[in-house]
């Protein structure tokens, strides 16, 4: 089983529409998480990171689920722009060390 | 922000040949600095982990007589691919933490923009 597991996609979404998608980890011990986007061929971004409580940064809100070791992040009202790959990431330990996932590409359709 | 630059930005080499990629933290002293490499359509993988001043750390399966390692200053940190092979072709992207450690913020990893190498 992978550290980190994603739902390859892509998931092909009119503007517009809200889109969802999760990402579990295997390692019960990880303390730190993230979601990453990257556009081709260019570096990973930090989008947000995942606190327990959750959090919401505009239209993008994460959460995180201890108990069933998933993430998840949502994107409500979504534009055109929103077009990307969006990398789960998770740190293996205190050490910054961050495991990705093989990232969920997202298709914003007009 | 935190600014990370690699140079050169694309390489293309001879198989045999030995090239060197430059990571640096622009505005800012970075006490570890990552190595990933990234093949089409795959997540990125962390190849090695460099701290100032020591040798790195390499996860297995990376040979470190391949990709060596050299992170000299706070602020440079390079990659030497020995040896290229086809099979080397990847996109390498390195990141450098900020912080000394502790709290969530110095989770964070400022990327640079990738070296694009072709081994032909």
């Amino acid at each position: 089983r992978k550290e980190v597991e994603q739902d390859p996609g892509p998931f092909n979404v009119p503007e517009g529409a809200t889109v969802a998608f999760n990402c579990t980890y295997s390692n019960s011990a990880s303390q730190s998480f993230f979601w990453y986007r990257q556009d081709c061929r260019k570096e990973p971004k930090l989008l947000m990171s995942v606190y327990s409580s959750g959090n919401e940064d505009g239209r993008f809100t994460a959460q995180l689920n201890r108990a069933s070791q998933y993430i998840s992040l949502l994107i409500r009202d979504s534009k055109l722009s929103d077009s990307a790959t969006y990398l789960c990431v998770v740190n293996r330990d205190s050490n910054y060390q961050l495991i990705w996932g093989a990232g969920t590409k997202l298709i914003i359709k007009p | 922000g935190a600014v990370v630059s690699q140079h050169p930005s694309r390489v293309i080499c001879k198989s045999g040949t030995s090239v060197k990629i430059e990571c640096r933290s622009l505005d800012f002293q970075a006490t570890t600095m990552f190595w990933y490499r990234q093949f089409p359509k795959q997540s990125l993988m962390l190849m090695a982990t460099s701290n100032e001043g020591s040798k790195a750390t390499y996860e297995q399966g990376v040979e470190k007589d391949k990709f060596l390692i050299n992170h000299a200053s706070l602020t440079l940190s390079t990659l030497t691919v020995t040896s290229a092979h086809p099979e080397d072709s990847s996109f390498y992207i390195c990141s450098a933490a900020v912080g000394s450690g502790g709290s969530s913020d110095t989770d964070t990893q400022y990327f640079g923009p990738g070296t694009r190498l072709t081994v032909l």
